[in-house]
């Protein structure tokens, strides 16, 4: 079956520690992104990528890196200058580059960190 | 900028009971607004998406509506397994950005009580 994998599930951190949250499509989709959500708050765009190689900041990219080596995946790093990093971090992507009509983002099962 | 607003931001339903959960928007042209559900611990699942006012999409106990400035989400004799929270969210029509990026609001929590 087609979808998103995301891991790991749960990701534990220390303080001053950097950590990768791994995404994987097998959909063929050309866009991919990283949002971050936080209880009582609407998901926030981290950063999304249209095309391999090419990646572009979203709202809250300060203290998280992103690369974009493959079609297939989306890694995002935490790095130690995010200075809160607990939260529930989903992967997405869509078939479309934001081009004419909206496109639906499908979603992986998430990521949750948690700084210790 | 772009804002949703869900309302109410909780609600807790009996079987059967019939309830709307509203989603208010402001946007700059409005590419697309989306429904989707998302249940404890996993990512968001994707209902309908709705492209211009009057339009209607149905699924099972589901219905989405959209006006100008509001969608509905009308959810007719609902059963605990449509416990979950929803979430709307709204794409602009692209400033020359790129992307598909979407503005989410923060959900309604809804339980469905036997």
């Amino acid at each position: 079956d087609g979808g998103i994998t995301q891991s790991p599930k749960y990701l534990f951190r220390k303080e001053g520690q950097n950590v990768t949250l791994s995404c994987e499509q097998n959909l063929n989709h050309d866009a991919m992104y990283w949002y971050r959500q936080d209880p009582g708050q609407g998901l926030r765009l981290i950063y999304y990528s249209q095309i391999v190689n090419d990646f572009q900041k979203g709202d809250i990219a300060e203290g998280y890196s992103v690369s974009r080596e493959k079609k297939e995946s989306f890694p995002l790093t935490v790095t130690s200058a995010q200075k809160n990093p607990t939260a529930f971090y989903l992967c997405a992507s869509t078939s479309g580059r934001g081009g004419s009509g909206a496109n639906v983002l499908t979603f992986g099962a998430g990521s949750r960190l948690t700084v210790l | 900028e772009d804002q949703v607003t869900q309302s109410p931001e909780a609600l807790r339903l009996q079987e059967g009971e019939s309830s709307s959960l509203n989603c208010s928007y402001t946007v700059s042209g409005l590419r697309g607004l989306f429904w989707y559900r998302q249940d404890p611990g996993k990512g968001p699942e994707f209902l309908f998406t709705l492209y211009s006012a009057g339009e209607e999409k149905e699924k099972e106990r589901l219905k989405a509506t959209l006006t100008k400035k509001e969608s509905f989400l009308h959810i007719t004799a609902p059963k605990p397994e449509d416990s979950a929270t929803y979430l709307c969210a709204v794409q602009a029509v692209s400033r020359g950005g790129g992307g598909n990026k979407l503005t989410f609001g923060t959900g309604t929590q809804l339980k469905v009580e036997l």
